[in-house]
């Protein structure tokens, strides 16, 4: 199985600045067809979970364009450009490239 | 705005079979471009998948649980089904319905249940 490895488990952010969590994989997300199937979920308090950003980058419909993702290959990154308190919640990578899919173990953004 | 929702048990005996449904309202389940997937989430494993099936009855599942998973379809309910046997206190969980986009220029997790906690234990 790949193993998503998130970093840091913990984020304690100042509202309005930036925060950023990486997400490492242990085998390279590029599938044969040549997509990157790596996602970004957000977990907030009492909501559904919610699809952040897929294929790395693309932000799901109604997602503020302050999210943002990057990377290639093993190594990626969400970033909050400024956070605002209803981004609270623990955020999750994923991947679909290769079966079984498999998550990060979370990275939990919380306001200092 | 596509919703779903988990329903069954809340408290499963050890070594008995988990029944669980997803309610899908606001879309159609019998869409080729998607499937239906389980997740679950426990303290110990974090965010497992545990298995979809797609609108035409074909499924796919995680390789540490396929020898006790069945996932089913009902078209006519728009709902999917999952049953999980001889349950362990290993699988105290909360269990997600979600769907997946399995277009190639998306593949995600794009609309999720709120999620229902089972816990296995006498």
């Amino acid at each position: 199985d790949i193993v998503m490895t998130q970093t840091p488990l913990s984020s304690p952010v100042t509202l309005g600045q930036p925060a950023s969590i990486s997400c490492r994989s242990s085998q390279s997300l590029v599938h044969s067809n040549g997509n990157t199937y790596l996602s970004w979920l957000q977990q907030r308090p009492g909501q559904p979970i919610r699809l952040l950003i897929y294929r790395i980058s693309n932000r799901f419909s109604g997602v503020p364009d302050r999210f943002s993702g990057s990377g290639a290959g093993t190594e990626f990154t969400l970033k909050i450009s400024r956070v605002e308190a209803e981004d609270v919640g623990v955020y999750y990578c994923m991947q679909a490239t290769q079966f079984p899919w498999t998550f990060g173990q979370g990275t939990k953004v919380e306001i200092k | 705005q596509l919703h779903l929702q988990e329903s069954g048990p809340g408290l499963v005996k050890p070594s008995e079979t988990l029944s669980l449904t997803c309610s899908v309202s606001g879309g159609s389940i019998n869409r080729r471009s998607y499937s239906w997937a389980w997740i679950r989430q426990s303290p110990g494993k974090g965010l497992e998948w545990i298995g979809s099936i797609h609108y035409n009855g074909s499924t796919y599942f995680n390789p540490s649980l396929k020898n006790r998973l069945a996932i089913s379809v009902d078209t006519s309910k728009n709902r999917f089904s999952l049953k999980l046997n001889s349950m362990t206190a290993a699988d105290t969980a909360v269990y997600y319905c979600a769907r997946e986009d399995v277009d190639p220029a998306t593949l995600c997790f794009d609309y999720w249940g709120q999620g229902t906690l089972v816990t296995v234990s006498s």
